[in-house]
């Protein structure tokens, strides 16, 4: 067991819905990634977080955003969802920011599956 | 922006041959490459990486290759077991960068 938990395990929402998705980090890792990974495919980078500051974001538009709390637990943001939007949301942490040039493993949660209709 | 190739996208073999996974990359500057595996329904886990000042490196079945020159790097499992079965997902990232660009996964099934 890897130590982290996301919440919920799966979730349908309507287009045009907000949603909100929650992950618990491992215990003493103070950076969390986002990952959107749609079927078939590999994981798609969203965005980091360290220390409760966003800390690089991969190519997604600004309705999706995050926020990162003092315990370390972070949240993923999605509002006006579209049907693209259908996808297993991960979170991964590690107990540094990879911008450091570290080359800190990242552990990986079981994931949120998020359907759209 | 770094691109990664993978194949094959489906691999099927007989239990104890040995099955091999290409990675492609575009970036110059990427020089670590972890790999993982995906089980059905499970998160992915880390199997293996390895860094751009190794050629290779091997643990236990598995075994990854890089070839910076070519910017391409290979997984090798041998003797696979059914419990091998399951899709593995390279990446590629570089020094410093928090953003590691993923590959699109090769199915693996090992029969019995």
């Amino acid at each position: 067991e890897t130590g982290v938990t996301q919440s919920p395990t799966h979730l349908i929402k309507t287009r045009g819905q907000q949603v909100t998705l929650r992950c618990s980090s491992q215990s003493g890792h103070n950076t969390v990634s986002w990952y959107q990974q749609a079927l078939g495919q590999g994981p798609q980078f969203i965005f980091q977080y360290y220390r409760e500051e966003e800390n690089g974001r991969g190519n997604f538009p600004p309705r999706f955003s995050g926020l990162q709390f003092p315990n370390y637990s972070s949240e993923l943001n999605v509002n006006a969802l579209e049907l693209d939007d259908s996808a297993l949301y991960l979170c991964a942490s590690s107990p540094g920011t990879s911008g450091s040039g570290s080359y800190n493993e990242q552990f990986f949660g079981p994931g949120t599956r998020l359907t759209v209709l | 922006g770094e691109n990664v190739e993978q194949h094959p996208s489906t691999l099927s073999v007989q239990e104890g041959d040995s099955a091999v996974i290409k990675c492609t990359y575009s970036d110059s500057a990427s020089n670590y490459f972890p790999w993982y595996k995906q089980e059905l329904g499970k998160r992915p886990q880390l199997i293996i990486d390895i860094r751009s000042n190794v050629g290779e490196k091997k643990d236990q079945r598995i075994a990854v290759t890089l070839n910076k020159t070519a910017k391409h790097f290979s997984l090798h499992i041998t003797e696979t077991q059914p419990e091998d079965s399951a899709v593995y997902f390279c990446a590629a990232r570089g020094w410093g960068s928090y953003i590691p660009t993923f590959g699109r996964g090769t199915s693996l099934i090992v029969h019995p």
